[in-house]
């Protein structure tokens, strides 16, 4: 019930199309659902995040689609571009767990062609 | 601009050998996390600190300690590494939701 389900495990997108990325999870009492972008040899580091009290939040390129009913919520990375190929982490926590623990997705090896 | 720091970035021990790898923020951040991450995998929670108070994962082996003497510094002891104990080694900060991650420590062991 603590898992948070990540696809594709990998990704390949022509540059200036748009990337998907899906995570879904059981647990209702996540309320807070982060995406971290890590470049290889670098820490994670917080693209964007949503709270399940909206449908959507859009950061420049960047959407987060959440649907709260099936418990998914997805990354969109509008006109992708050579730069935004890293792995992408969705992930989960809650409000009232201890010290904000997150649960990680997989991850997907996003990867944008020139 | 660094907010959390690692040292040092790449580390070499020699099996058995003990190892510090060490962390510190500027944020201010009660919460200060260690994670150990394998290559291609989502980072795996080894413990963390609330304040003072230590927190340690269930499956996180003995080997494996940590000490915060203040709220600015963490440190991951490694007492004998052995070769599986090779991986990314990061230290994260929160102050609620959001988490911090530092650019990590490549530990290796020869």
């Amino acid at each position: 019930q603590q898992q948070v389900k990540q696809s594709p495990q990998s990704l390949i997108v022509q540059k200036g199309g748009i990337s998907i990325i899906n995570c879904a999870y059981e647990n209702t009492a996540f309320d807070y659902f982060p995406w971290y972008q890590q470049f290889p040899g670098k820490g994670p580091a917080l693209l964007i995040a949503i709270r399940p009290d909206v449908s959507e939040k859009k950061e420049g390129r960047f959407t987060i689609s959440f649907n709260k009913s099936a418990k998914q919520f997805s990354l969109h990375i509008m006109d992708s571009q050579p730069g935004d190929s890293a792995t992408y982490f969705c992930a989960a926590s809650s409000e009232y767990s201890s010290a904000s623990k997150i649960i990680f997705g997989s991850g997907t090896r996003l990867s944008i062609r020139p | 601009d660094a907010m959390v720091i690692q040292n040092p970035r790449y580390q070499v021990t020699q099996f058995g050998k003990p190892v510090t790898l060490s962390c510190s923020q500027t944020l201010n951040h009660n919460v200060m996390y260690w994670y150990q991450q394998k290559s291609s995998q989502a980072p795996k929670l080894l413990f963390h600190y609330y304040d003072k108070d230590f927190n340690n994962e269930a499956d996180t082996p003995d080997n494996f300690q940590s000490r915060r003497p203040n709220t600015s510094f963490c440190f991951l002891d490694i007492r004998s590494p052995g070769l599986g104990d090779a991986a990314m080694y990061l230290c994260a900060t929160s102050n609620r939701n959001e988490q911090y991650f530092g650019p990590g420590t490549r530990l290796t062991v020869t």
